[in-house]
């Protein structure tokens, strides 16, 4: 079944950088834009950034860019953030989440990985 | 980049209808037919439930139902469930990114 899995997660001092992977399965990955979304401990949803199917065009809300850098490796069906400069407010769940055949959904979801800012 | 305001909560009793309104701006909701509906329960992933301002994915149910006006989008539950308890979210497109709304937490009374 189609299938996004989140990994990459864990606790990070301020400053310093994560990288985060989603792999996919049950579909044809290169087919699809993906984003990233994140949740912060008890907040909403805010969407982070995302990657056209081929990966020529991306695409970040202003709290991360020049920070995160989104990438995929269609040839093993995993998209990856790199994340820099890590700050407290960077602190959530990070969901992948695949672009639904109408292109402006997210039709399917991750489980999520955690990045815990911190010093 | 703002987030789309909607009402911290509302609340029904099963059976009743509930609506959730979404505002935006003439930027985003205003300005495309791409707003989308999510739901999510507590610990859980979002869900999508419906797409392009009034279209279900297979396998959500009929009684969700949305739409638009202006600057405003809004999602209906009609025959409210113990299940459709959860916390629901909009989200449109804006000029190649997407913002969400603030959330509603639906409680089933």
């Amino acid at each position: 079944q189609v299938q996004l899995v989140e990994s990459g997660g864990g606790v990070v001092q301020p400053g310093r950088s994560l990288r985060i992977s989603c792999a996919v399965s049950g579909f044809t990955f290169s087919n699809y834009p993906i984003h990233w979304v994140r949740q912060a401990p008890g907040k909403g949803l805010e969407w982070v950034a995302g990657i056209s199917y081929d990966g020529s065009k991306k695409d970040y809300a202003d709290s991360v860019k020049g920070r995160f850098t989104i990438s995929r490796d269609n040839s093993k069906n995993t998209m990856y953030m790199e994340m820099n400069s890590l700050r407290g407010e960077d602190t959530a769940v990070y969901y992948c989440a695949r672009g639904g055949p109408h292109y402006y959904e997210m039709d399917v979801w991750g489980q999520g990985t955690t990045v815990t800012v911190s010093s | 980049q703002s987030a789309l305001t909607q009402p911290a909560s509302v609340s029904g009793s099963p059976g009743q209808s509930i609506t959730i309104s979404c505002t935006g701006i003439s930027s985003d909701v205003g300005g495309y037919n791409y707003v989308s509906w999510y739901q999510q329960h507590p610990g859980k992933a979002p869900k999508l439930i419906i797409y392009e301002v009034n279209n279900r994915p297979s396998g959500v149910p009929d009684r969700f139902s949305a739409s638009k006006s202006g600057n405003t989008a809004s999602l209906t539950i009609s025959g409210l469930q113990a299940e459709d308890e959860s916390d629901y979210y909009c989200c449109s497109y804006r000029s190649r990114i997407y913002v969400f709304g603030s959330g509603t937490k639906v409680t089933v009374l």
